[in-house]
């Protein structure tokens, strides 16, 4: 299957610091990636969903400005998390998909662990 | 997407089948069935899908009801590293996946 890596695997960050998060598809164009949210003892939860070169599509209840997300090629696509504060601190998990490949699957990649102070 | 419920837990002797269920009772005709799982503290990892038919790759085989109401996940030999959380999605297109809150099997020596 299809590679996807994530940088940083893990951040620690101050309170009202902003976060970046990339999201790469190593071996294939990716044209959507997602974006998921898991909070402990939980199951995932999706974000947002990008085409590249075009603008997120968010779910109800995620703040656009604060979870902000660009898709500039079709192997990266970043979420920025904007003046973090604790209840931000989660597990955040890409995956990326193909319309153009022979896979039927989304690819998924590492995660990352966010801890806010 | 339809939604699906499936057990929370289960347990499974290691060499042993684990036969994980799913009720997707409103899943629409076009409308996919992927399992995925997840190791603690990993991304997902896709497992198998289907449609109609029953499906089997090196990693399990997919068992699906011929009404399509509900499905089973079959792990023919089960191993300590099989233990995770498997999630089973119903999907119109691979556009929108949501995950549901999954069995967590744990697999016993």
């Amino acid at each position: 299957g299809a590679v996807v890596s994530q940088h940083p695997s893990r951040v620690i960050c101050k309170s009202g610091t902003s976060v970046k998060i990339e999201c790469r598809s190593l071996d294939f164009q990716a044209t959507t990636m997602f974006w998921y949210r898991q909070f402990p003892k939980q199951s995932l939860m999706l974000m947002a969903t990008s085409n590249e070169g075009s603008k997120a599509t968010y779910e109800q209840g995620v703040e656009k400005d604060k979870f902000l997300i660009n898709h500039a090629s079709l192997t990266l696509s970043t979420l920025t998390v904007t003046s973090a504060h604790p209840e931000d601190s989660s597990f955040y998990i890409c995956s990326a998909f193909s319309t153009w490949s022979s896979y039927n699957e989304q690819f998924f990649g590492p995660g990352t662990r966010l801890t806010v102070l | 997407d339809a939604k699906t419920t499936q057990p929370p837990s289960m347990d499974c002797a290691e060499g042993r089948a684990a036969n994980l269920p799913c009720n997707h009772s409103t899943i629409s005709g076009n409308e996919y069935v992927y399992w995925y799982r997840q190791i603690h503290s990993q991304g997902p990892q896709y497992i198998i899908h289907g449609l109609k038919n029953n499906e089997t790759n090196e990693m399990a085989s997919l068992i699906i009801t011929e009404d399509r109401k509900s499905s089973t996940l079959i792990l023919p030999h089960a191993t300590l590293r099989d233990t995770a959380v498997y999630y089973c999605i119903g999907v119109r297109n691979n556009n929108d996946m949501r995950f549901g809150a999954g069995t967590r099997l744990t697999v016993k020596p």
